[in-house]
């Protein structure tokens, strides 16, 4: 079954960096992701398509301070220079055999 | 730059039907695909089910037996039907279009309507 699992949350200092994890099922390792980041009682805001080699494409206008990378069957997202705009819910999101699949979402605090 | 935009009530009575359409703007639905997502309240998302252009759909598996998606191209719009509502079903939902391509990812999202199911 395809599954995501997300930490429930993350924090990390203003103006500091964080790296947050989403990891793929068994079975599931070579599969590509997308980071889709949520603000406070807004929608969701496509981040970046990320690879299993690690190479992404990043959505309209997304600044440079998000960046993407993968190990195995964990795929990360790395924000740097935190801003307090960054403070949100973070989902990565995948698909296969006609279904799409969300993990939990990591709450990142920006302090 | 495209667009998207869900309506409908945002009130439904327990066992009625859910009803919302999404237009789409800055560009046409047709040759690509689309889906629905929800999110009850403090929760996650969840998808819910997809449509492309042609009519084609795939649905949650939890919902298949209540749910129905259809798109019209001359309206730009596509629509979704839960059936048999329950206090469960309340949520934000959105709509959202697939990348073209390999159509795996979400690369636009609507803003969202709250959906209340209440007596």
């Amino acid at each position: 079954q395809l599954v995501l699992t997300q930490s429930p949350s993350a924090s990390a200092s203003l103006g500091a960096s964080v790296r947050l994890t989403c990891t793929l099922s068994s079975g599931h390792s070579t599969y590509a992701i997308a980071w889709h980041q949520q603000q406070p009682d807004k929608g969701p805001r496509y981040l970046m398509k990320l690879y299993s080699d690690g190479s992404h494409n990043k959505g309209d206008d997304i600044p440079d301070r998000f960046s993407g990378s993968s190990s195995g069957a964990e795929r990360y997202l790395t924000i740097s220079s935190l801003q307090s705009e960054d403070e949100a819910d973070y989902y990565c999101q995948t698909w296969g055999s006609g279904t799409w699949v969300f993990g939990g979402g990591t709450k990142l605090t920006v302090l | 730059q495209v667009q998207l935009q869900e309506s409908g009530p945002g009130l439904v009575k327990p066992s009625e039907t859910l009803s919302l359409t999404c237009t789409v703007s800055g560009g046409s639905i047709s040759s690509y695909h689309w889906s629905w997502i929800r999110q009850p309240p403090g929760k996650g998302l969840e998808w819910i089910g997809h449509i492309y252009y042609t009519g084609t759909t795939n649905y949650n598996p939890s919902l298949k037996s209540r749910l129905t998606i259809s798109a019209d191209t001359s309206k730009n719009q596509f629509s979704l039907k839960l059936s048999s509502v329950t206090a469960a079903d309340t949520a934000v939902y959105y709509c959202a279009r697939h990348e073209v391509g390999s159509y795996g990812v979400f690369d636009y999202w609507g803003q969202g309507t709250l959906v209340t199911v209440s007596s």
